[in-house]
């Protein structure tokens, strides 16, 4: 069975900081991988997606991430963060025989001034 | 195109009573797919529907009941609410991997 581990329950980084979001996931073959982020009160909205080719891949709000097989990780980065960030972040991973994904428990990022 | 919709947004319910949760899509999706969110528990899924005419249990189905009325729409009973199932309550749709949420549904039972 599929997995995702976040290990970060929450990360405080300061505006204009950079930003590295941990995510693991446990699965046999190659999975697809996302990221969603989730603004206070509303419902998720998918930031950016892996599901072959170049490990490297851009997203929208300026974000990116790595899919590193040999490391089993897919992490989220951003070079400088703004205020408007502050969110809950969700990893998931599907694979090929089912369209449901499998969500980690959330990054809760906050960001000083 | 509003994407998903979910009503009521607020609800308070007391023990024992029932309600049904609305949710409607207008992307075309197959699939749609009802979650809870709980602090400290990520999202898990409650049900979902693969295709019009089709349930499934996930992974918490218990206490829920759930009606894939048409194509766009997919409905969330609780028969006979209790506090456990104080939550905030999350449908998505999908065409295949990347899914669509709506806004949620904040439900609280004292």
């Amino acid at each position: 069975a599929q997995s995702v581990t976040q290990p970060d329950i929450h990360i405080t980084v300061s505006e204009g900081a950079s930003l590295e979001l941990r995510c693991n996931y446990s699965y046999g073959a190659t999975p697809y991988l996302f990221w969603y982020v989730q603004s206070p009160g509303q419902g998720l909205q998918l930031l950016l997606k892996y599901f072959s080719g170049d490990t490297l891949v851009q997203g929208i709000k300026g974000f990116e991430a790595e899919f590193k097989r040999s490391q089993s990780s897919f992490n989220l980065r951003k070079p400088s963060v703004h205020w408007s960030d502050a969110a809950e972040y969700f990893c998931a991973v599907g694979s090929g025989g089912s369209y449901i994904p499998t969500f980690g428990r959330g990054t809760s990022l906050i960001v000083h001034p | 195109n509003a994407g998903v919709t979910q009503t009521p947004k607020f609800q308070v319910l007391k023990t024992g009573q029932s309600m049904t949760l609305q949710c409607a899509q207008d992307m075309n999706h197959n699939s749609m797919y009802w979650y809870r969110q709980d602090p400290g528990m990520g999202l898990r899924l409650i049900y979902y529907s693969a295709s019009e005419g089709t349930t499934d249990k996930g992974e918490v189905p218990n206490g829920y009941n759930v009606s894939r009325l048409n194509k766009r729409e997919f409905s969330l009973r609780l028969e006979s609410a209790a506090p456990s199932q104080t939550s905030v309550y999350f449908c998505a749709s999908s065409e295949k991997y990347e899914q669509y949420f709506g806004p949620g549904t904040r439900l609280t039972v004292t």
